[in-house]
């Protein structure tokens, strides 16, 4: 399942909402699909499994939303720390793939 | 909290075999809550699911790999690793491991960077 990420970059402000698409290629089963947060030189941190669960220690101003073949993840207020590369990734069918991520930048 | 931690060569020549191990802390690798995976990610692209392990060993590779992986666990240790035979410049990336819950990697390791370069 190939997954296509947009935008690819997000130029926002800090407090504004932000708004990032995940589409897949086919239906992504039971909604198996998970959102990581990559900050440079770190690790991917889990934020979003299951399409609309959070991970632990994940504020409330972040959550996932979709089926199917269409996912997004919103922040409804950016703040500073929410700055990051974002990816998508789905394990409901073999292979697990990854979207190719977008930026969200501070404007 | 689960905490891992990748060691091995971070040089390795091209057509040579990489070998990586993870060290798995703050919990049993035989826990039947979790599969333990292999990441990776070259230089400012995306991320790749190269395989994962149940602690019996089964295991789950990406197709595009799968003649030219192996993952292995080893309960004793607490680690699992990560074998990729005839490795090309272009597999120059920092290799994670984390552990698999339920197909979502809940904790990473911090990455080791492998340079495939003769």
């Amino acid at each position: 399942i190939v997954l296509t990420q947009s935008p690819g970059t997000l130029s926002l402000s800090p407090g504004e909402r932000a708004t990032l698409s995940c589409r897949a290629s086919q239906t992504v089963s039971s909604s198996y699909l998970a959102w990581y947060q990559q900050k440079p030189g770190q690790a991917p941190r889990l934020i979003i499994y299951d399409a609309s669960s959070r991970a632990t220690g994940i504020p409330d101003r972040i959550s996932g939303s979709g089926s199917g073949t269409d996912f997004t993840l919103t922040i409804s207020r950016l703040e500073p720390e929410d700055f990051a590369v974002y990816y998508c990734q789905q394990y409901g069918s073999s292979p697990w793939t990854f979207g190719q991520g977008t930026n969200v930048e501070i404007k | 909290q689960l905490q891992l931690q990748e060691s091995g060569p971070g040089l390795v020549k091209p057509s040579e075999t990489l070998s990586l191990t993870c060290t798995v802390s703050g919990g049993s690798i035989s826990s039947s809550s979790y599969y333990w995976g292999w990441i990776r990610q070259p230089p400012g692209k995306g991320l790749e699911w190269i395989g994962s392990i149940y602690y019996s060993g089964n295991t789950y590779y990406n197709p595009s790999l799968k003649s030219r992986v192996t993952i292995s666990v080893d309960t004793s240790k607490n680690q699992f690793s990560l074998r990729l035979s005839s490795v090309t410049a272009a597999e120059t990336a920092v290799y994670y491991c984390a552990s698999l819950k339920g197909g979502w990697a809940d904790y990473w390791g911090q990455g080791t960077l492998v340079t495939v370069s003769s």
